[in-house]
């Protein structure tokens, strides 16, 4: 099993629709999760981190953590075309200072 | 800020020639990851540094890789010799020392590719 999986996706929503990306990860002592964006072409950037199980809202975006269940997402609501990008999901791997990527679901939103 | 900056941002070139990416972090970040991108693969760590020491290099692919970090603004990986597989999209990234995993800023990253 690989530490983080996401599917590849595309996935593709309406612009105004609620987007979800999900996450799963294999080391039950992970603490804390991010969400980086990576638009076409560019390097990935920032966008969510969350330390504990529940919600997090920073504008449209909602990043939902559920440890019992090894689960991530990010919601983003009312998608834009400007959110489309690939989104990457990254776990602390274990005792070290790395961060484990998963491969990224990209997502479309068309007009 | 100049954010973390990477030359070249293209390179070709053909097999088995030398291939240096170079990398100058954020002022006063303390960490630097190199990283490797294929769509194959996604994001790979290479190797990281601390203060200009490395500390885990478990992911250079090979001997053929190799990563310098000479002071706290500069840092090269070295491909050599470079084969068509490592052509991909390199990214140099830095962050701080109290939370080197929290915010990790990347380059624009160096388009490889070997003919």
């Amino acid at each position: 099993q690989k530490e983080v999986e996401q599917n590849s996706g595309p996935l593709s929503v309406p612009e105004g629709a609620i987007a979800s990306l999900n996450c799963t990860y294999s080391d039950r002592v992970s603490q804390s999760f991010f969400w980086y964006r990576q638009y076409s072409g560019k390097s990935p950037e920032l966008i969510m981190s969350i330390y504990s199980n529940g919600d997090k809202e920073d504008g449209r975006f909602t990043a939902q953590l559920n440890k019992a269940s090894q689960y991530v997402s990010l919601l983003i609501r009312d998608s834009q075309p400007s959110d489309s990008a690939t989104y990457l999901c990254a776990v602390p791997s274990y005792n070290t200072d790395k961060l484990i990527f998963g491969t990224g679901t990209r997502l479309q939103v068309f007009p | 800020d100049a954010g973390v900056i990477q030359s070249p941002r293209h390179e070709v070139t053909e097999m088995g020639q030398e291939v240096t990416l170079r990398c100058k972090p954020i002022s006063g970040h303390d960490y630097l990851f190199w990283y490797r991108q294929t769509m194959m693969r996604g994001l790979e760590l290479l190797i990281y540094f601390n203060n200009n020491v490395p500390i885990d290099d478990s992911g250079m692919p090979e001997d053929r890789f190799s990563a310098k970090m000479p002071n706290a603004s500069f840092s090269t990986l070295k491909i050599q010799p470079s084969e068509p597989r490592d052509s991909a999209v390199y990214f140099c990234a830095s962050s701080l020392s109290k939370e080197p995993q929290e915010t990790q800023y990347f380059g624009p990253g160096t388009r490889l590719l070997v003919l």
